[in-house]
């Protein structure tokens, strides 16, 4: 089944304690981004992929890294995590010659 | 850049009314544009999309037509269901990107039986 995973989908922590959110596409998609969602500001793109070792900022990259260093994975790293990073996050793929993109489950992360 | 403007919710609806969310946008040239629907406790799914003026996306008894005189793509449904309650984002790729997209802030839909 052709899917995007997402672990863990839901994590409490506290405050500067560095965590990872995988994210992990079976579709060989060459891109991928991860967004976080909060009410009433929608989705917003955190940082996106084009293909391996390629990377780039989204809208709010701040206080995130991620690496690409294989084309099913797109980890997300929080270094040094703060309650305003608390949100709902959403790891996506696509072709890049095609639009749809495909949606992980989400993780929602609490940070304390 | 390229942006879009949907209607704020939240919209409440008893079952099998008639539904419209609306969805305005601004785009350079005639990107293809897209409505996602995010169930509860779920990721973003395609829903359905058109990609090109005039050209009506279907879907689940959901339909969008693409009105570049008026750069609309308002979402409608003639007869909701309890299933339909969720969250409704409409979207297009930011200029000078065929995958990169821009969202609304989407609209949650609740429909009571």
């Amino acid at each position: 089944e052709a899917q995007v995973t997402q672990n863990p989908r839901y994590l409490i922590t506290v405050t500067g304690k560095k965590l990872t959110v995988t994210c992990s596409q079976n579709m060989n998609h060459e891109y991928m981004s991860w967004y976080r969602q909060d009410p009433g500001l929608g989705l917003r793109q955190i940082y996106y992929s084009m293909n391996v070792e390629v990377t780039d900022k989204g809208d709010v990259p701040e206080g995130y890294k991620v690496s690409r260093k294989e084309k099913r994975n797109f980890p997300l790293i929080l270094e040094s995590p703060s309650p305003n990073q608390t949100s709902l996050y959403f790891c996506a793929s696509s072709q890049v010659r095609g639009s749809e993109q495909f949606f992980g489950p989400g993780t929602r992360l609490t940070v304390l | 850049g390229n942006s879009v403007t949907q209607m704020e919710g939240p919209v409440t609806l008893s079952e099998e009314a008639f539904l419209t969310i609306n969805c305005t946008y601004t785009a350079t040239g005639y990107p293809s544009l897209f409505w996602y629907v995010q169930y509860p406790g779920e990721g973003l799914q395609l829903l359905l999309k058109a990609t090109k003026a005039d050209d009506k996306g279907s879907n689940k008894g959901f339909e969008a037509t693409y009105r570049k005189e008026t750069t609309s793509f308002h979402l409608e449904k003639g007869s909701v269901q309890v299933s339909d309650s969720a969250v409704y984002f409409c979207a297009l790729p930011e200029r000078g990107s065929n995958y990169k997209l821009t969202f609304g802030k989407g609209t949650l839909l609740t429909v009571n039986p």
